[in-house]
């Protein structure tokens, strides 16, 4: 069974970079066998997809984040990450990193959520 | 982008009570289709993937099937560990690299 935990920092000052990481036990990151990614969801509100990471190196973004956002993985640690640059209040919520099924797409697995202010 | 629009999107029902959800894109697709429960404070947990298929784990009585456009889901008897927000999501264009989420149903005990 596999498992994710997030981890960061839960306070970010506006303008700077957010920086998360997911460490993942029960498959490795590099089999190949998930897209792993990030989502998010401001309180009280929906899921927001934000990016995943395959480890055949490819990447992919919502275009509404794309021009802030890197999803990087590191293979040595099985864990995969993202950076949030410039980050706004709007940027506050609970962050969940997530394996999808490479064939129809749908999250398995889910880490427990990190929650994220953005507040100086 | 395919938007989702999930209807209704707040339900009041009862223990016993048979209920549905409906998922509709906004551009025609079949198949990739999936649906979560989220509890409160909790992440999101997999009911059906690909429009009926229940995750293992899952009780029977939820079930997921497709009509024209649209994607139901069904709860056929409501249980209180079921007053949850159920969301669904697309994955017809995760081959370009993009998932969405419906905004989400808010079930409520009546």
């Amino acid at each position: 069974q596999v498992q994710l935990q997030e981890s960061g920092p839960g306070l970010v000052k506006p303008s700077q970079t957010l920086s998360l990481t997911c460490s993942v036990s029960g498959d490795s990151i590099s089999t190949g066998s998930y897209y792993w990614n990030w989502i998010r969801q401001p309180a009280g509100k929906g899921l927001e997809w934000i990016g995943r990471f395959y480890s055949g190196g490819a990447t992919n973004y919502n275009p509404s984040l794309k021009s802030r956002v890197t999803i990087s993985i590191d293979t040595s640690k099985n864990q995969f990450s993202l950076e949030l640059t410039s980050v706004t209040a709007a940027d506050t919520a609970v962050y969940f990193c997530a394996s999808a099924m490479i064939v129809t797409g749908h999250f398995d697995y889910w880490g427990q959520g990190t929650r994220v202010a953005v507040s100086s | 982008d395919i938007q989702m629009t999930q209807s209704p999107s707040s339900l009041s029902a009862s223990l016993g009570d048979r209920v549905t959800i409906t998922c509709r894109p906004s551009q025609t697709f079949k198949f990739y289709l999936n649906w979560y429960q989220q509890q409160p404070g909790k992440a999101p947990k997999l009911l059906i993937y690909a429009t009926s298929n229940l995750q293992s784990g899952v009780p029977s009585r939820f079930s997921g099937s497709a009509s024209g456009t649209d994607f139901t889901l069904t709860i056929s008897s409501l249980q209180p560990e079921d007053f949850a927000t159920y969301y669904c999501q697309q994955s017809y264009s995760a081959l370009t690299g993009m998932y969405t989420f419906g905004q989400g149903t808010k079930l409520e005990l009546k």
